[in-house]
């Protein structure tokens, strides 16, 4: 059965302080593992897609990357607007679905 | 592109009540999806419809929940009679096919007393 971890639970951090968050996923084919960034009260907005090992992909002052086992979200000089949780999922061949992790709240202080 | 829509945003019932969602999808988008979020935790999936054809629901409780989708767009998630373990949100989510990035609608959060 496909299982995605992600850690930390929560993490607070001030203004500049750059960090990484986590994502472990144990999956019988990974045919894509997606970022999602979702804010209260809404639904998850997609970041990136990685579909193989070595493979990173970058948007402003996230960039993403990519392990036989594992995903790290790495925040660059973060802004109290990048708050929110970051949720990843991963994508296997033989139940054709998505199975998402429970996310990490990111909070940004000015 | 106009996003997914979902109504009602709010919905408040009594248990044991019957409470329907309502999902416009993107348009173009063959595959969609229902999701169930609980307070801190990842989206679980419900059902996955391929066009109109429903291809898996083997986590929708089939005794009180229904869904459809008519002519392959809109599509509607029911639950009757509702329990208290029913209370999260519920996400409506699309994409080109099965495999590509999804697009969440905002979700409905379904309240139960």
């Amino acid at each position: 059965e496909d299982q995605v971890t992600q850690s930390p639970e929560a993490l607070r951090l001030q203004e500049g302080e750059s960090s990484s968050l986590n994502c472990s996923y144990t999956v019988s084919g990974l045919r894509g593992l997606f970022w999602y960034r979702q804010d209260p009260g809404k639904g998850p907005e997609f970041l990136f897609t990685l579909y193989s090992a070595g493979e990173e992909k970058e948007k402003e002052r996230l960039k993403a990357t990519l392990t036989k086992k594992e995903s790290f979200l790495h925040i660059t000089a973060p802004k109290p607007e990048d708050s929110a949780t970051y949720l990843c999922a991963v994508f296997d061949n033989y139940g054709q679905n998505f199975v998402f992790g429970p996310g990490t709240r990111l909070s940004v202080l000015p | 592109e106009a996003g997914v829509v979902q109504s009602p945003r709010y919905k408040i019932i009594e248990k044991k009540q019957p409470v329907a969602f309502w999902c416009n999808p993107i348009s173009g988008h063959n595959t969609l999806y229902w999701y169930r979020q609980n307070l801190g935790q990842g989206p679980e999936l419900l059902i996955r419809y391929e066009n109109e054809e429903a291809v898996d629901d083997s986590q929708l409780p089939k005794d009180r929940f229904s869904a459809e989708r008519l002519k392959g767009v809109d599509s509607t998630l029911k639950i009757q009679p509702a329990e208290l373990g029913d209370s999260a949100v519920y996400l409506c989510a699309s994409s080109r096919n099965n495999n590509s990035p999804l697009h969440f609608g905002n979700g409905t959060r379904l309240t139960v007393t």
